[in-house]
């Protein structure tokens, strides 16, 4: 089956600190990469994606490259702000079959940046 | 484009009771998916639905639990004898079937606590 495991947390930066969060996937097809955000007391929302492999997807200085050969997706920021601060969920999203869209979530990554 | 609607924000039930929650998809999406989180973990998906049809039920959708979509708009899920363990968000998002690779909307979701 598929599966995605993020690297633990929680993490905790001064604000214009470097960002790494780590993503690794097994997948049975192709997948599509993606990473969600959850900002306090809101929904999730689609912070970037990739679809095939050495795709980079990008958004608000965020980063991640999907690589094949190391099935990762790792996140990265040159610059964290206070208000970065969120959960982070890496994701896939099967493409074959029935299961067309359905998502696997990692368990979540809480980043707090301080000022 | 008004996003993804869920109501109730907040339902707390006693153990027992039935609840059930909805969620208004973005008008023109056909396909519309249900997750549900529990604390400190990602999204697990429950169903989903294209128009009127459900796909697809995960093992997680116990017989206590029951999503409809009457006419390919909105969706309702069910749970019956709700117990402390159902105590979740709900996650309710849609996509098109030519999107759904690419991401897709979540509503803000439905806090379920069971007492």
């Amino acid at each position: 089956g598929n599966s995605v495991t993020q690297m633990e947390g929680p993490v905790t930066l001064s604000e214009e600190a470097f960002l790494t969060i780590n993503c690794t996937y097994t997948a049975t097809g192709y997948p599509s990469l993606f990473w969600y955000v959850q900002y306090p007391g809101e929904g999730l929302q689609l912070l970037l994606k990739a679809t095939k492999a050495d795709d980079k997807g990008s958004n608000k200085g965020f980063e991640a490259t999907y690589r094949k050969e190391t099935t990762s997706f790792h996140l990265e920021k040159g610059s964290v702000q206070v208000s970065d601060s969120a959960v982070y969920f890496c994701a896939l999203s099967d493409r074959g079959g029935t299961s067309y869209g359905k998502l696997t979530f990692g368990q979540g990554t809480i980043l707090t940046v301080h000022p | 484009d008004t996003g993804v609607s869920q109501n109730p924000r907040h339902k707390i039930t006693k153990r027992g009771q039935n609840v059930t929650f909805r969620c208004d998809p973005i008008s023109e999406h056909n396909r519309l998916y249900w997750y549900r989180q529990t604390l400190g973990q990602g999204p697990e998906f429950l169903t989903y639905f294209q128009n009127e049809a459900q796909l697809e039920k995960s093992r997680l959708l116990s017989d206590r639990f029951s999503a409809e979509r009457p006419k390919g708009s909105f969706s309702t899920l069910e749970i019956q004898r709700t117990e402390q363990g159902d105590s979740a968000m709900y996650l309710c998002a849609s996509s098109s079937p030519d999107r759904a690779n690419y991401g897709y909307t979540f509503g803000s979701g439905t806090r379920l606590t069971v007492v």
